[in-house]
Order: C-alpha cells, then structure tokens, then sequence
C-alpha cells in the first residue's frame, strides 16, 4: 500500500532562516508526490509537485522540494522564513491505480519573529 | 471567480439527525471528493466520485453517503450512523482522474455534536 510520512508534528524556525519540512514515502513504481499548505479554518492550497525529471521542484511563494529517489524522501524547502509561512504543510503521493490522494498526516510550521 | 464553494461553514448535529454539507464548483472539474480532517490524523477520503452518476468509497465512508447527480455537486450526508462525526469536512475536486493533476479545495464545514 502506498503512503508518506511526516515525521515532525511541528517545525519551528527563526524568520530569514532556512526551513525544512521533512516527508518520506512508500509507493511502488514511479511517485507523483505534492505539497499543499493549509492556513487556519481554511482549505489546502497547492504549493508543489513532483511528477518526473528535474529532482529540485519550485513552487508557490518561494517554496521548492527536493525528490530523492534512494532516500524516498520529498523534502519541503525555503531559503529564507517569513512569519506569514506559519501553516500547517501536507505531504501527498496520488495512487495511479484508483487515483486517490493519500495525505500525510500534516506538519505546523511555526516562524518565529 | 472559479472555485470550490462549501456550506454551511458551521454545522450542528443533534444525536440521531442526518445532516447535508453542500459543496459546489464552477471549475468544470470532473473528479470531486470528500475528506475529513482531525487533529494529528491528516486527512481521511471518505468518499470520491470521477464522473456524474458514479461514486466510490473512500477509506472512512461507514456512516456517510453521497450523490453526483450533476457535474458541479457533490454533497455528503452524515447520517445518524455516523457515531463520532465531529470533524472538519473538506471538499476537493480535479480537472480529471489524471495522476498528474492537482487537487483544488474548498474552505472546508466545521461540524459539531450538540
């Protein structure tokens, strides 16, 4: 069965420091794999997503992840934090057999002032 | 403006009652589905449909139902089965079933046991 996994329930980060929010995953085959941030009492919104080629995505507002095939690892990146970055982050791999989004079980980011 | 539209964005249920969340799109989208959300746990598809008049179930879909009778519906009913619906109800749908295609959501219905 295909899933990923975030290991950190909560990252907190001083702001214009570097972020990292770590997601691995299990699929067989080829992953398609997402971001998405969810601001308070909101919906998800799409930052990324890795489907094939370059292993350094970029997305929505300065964010990027790196897939790493031999890791299975989808790791979310920022150069630089700013306060309005604290959100909850979800890490999703699709199914190519049913089609389903399978979520990770959600990460907060906290950037410090 | 194009997106996903949920109501109520509050709801309360009394003890034995089955309750309607309504989500629609105007994003011509083919695929809609339904997510529930709790703390620590994710989110949970509880039910998702691909095309009108087709649906499936979710991994969570005990105790709730759905229809697609239209291509820009697709509303859940938590019925009185459902022993522990309180939870955060997010509605989503994608241009088609492609793998590759991002999921759009709506702002999400907050439901509550009275």
């Amino acid at each position: 069965a295909q899933s990923v996994a975030q290991p950190e329930d909560q990252v907190n980060v001083a702001e214009g420091n570097p972020l990292t929010v770590k997601c691995t995953y299990s699929v067989s085959g080829n992953p398609y794999l997402f971001w998405y941030v969810q601001y308070p009492n909101r919906g998800l919104q799409f930052l990324l997503k890795y489907i094939t080629g370059d292993n350094l995505v970029k997305g929505s507002y300065g964010f990027e992840a790196e897939f790493n095939k031999s890791q299975t690892s989808f790791h979310l990146k920022k150069p630089s934090a700013l306060v309005s970055d604290s959100a909850l982050y979800f890490c999703a791999v699709r199914d190519k057999g049913t089609y389903k989004y399978i979520f990770g079980t959600g990460t907060r980011l906290k950037v410090l002032a | 403006d194009g997106g996903i539209t949920q109501s109520p964005k509050y709801l309360f249920r009394k003890e034995g009652q089955n309750v309607t969340l309504s989500c629609e799109q105007n994003l011509n989208h083919d695929a809609m589905y339904w997510y529930r959300q709790d703390p620590g746990q994710g989110l949970r598809l509880i039910y998702y449909s691909q095309i009108v008049n087709d649906f499936q179930k979710g991994d969570i879909a005990e105790g709730y139902s759905v229809s697609r009778e239209k291509k820009e519906s697709f509303p859940l009913t938590v019925t009185s089965a459902q022993k522990n619906p309180t939870a955060f109800y997010l509605c989503a749908s994608s241009l088609d079933s492609d793998p590759n295609e991002k999921l759009f959501f709506g702002s999400g219905t907050q439901l509550s046991v009275l």
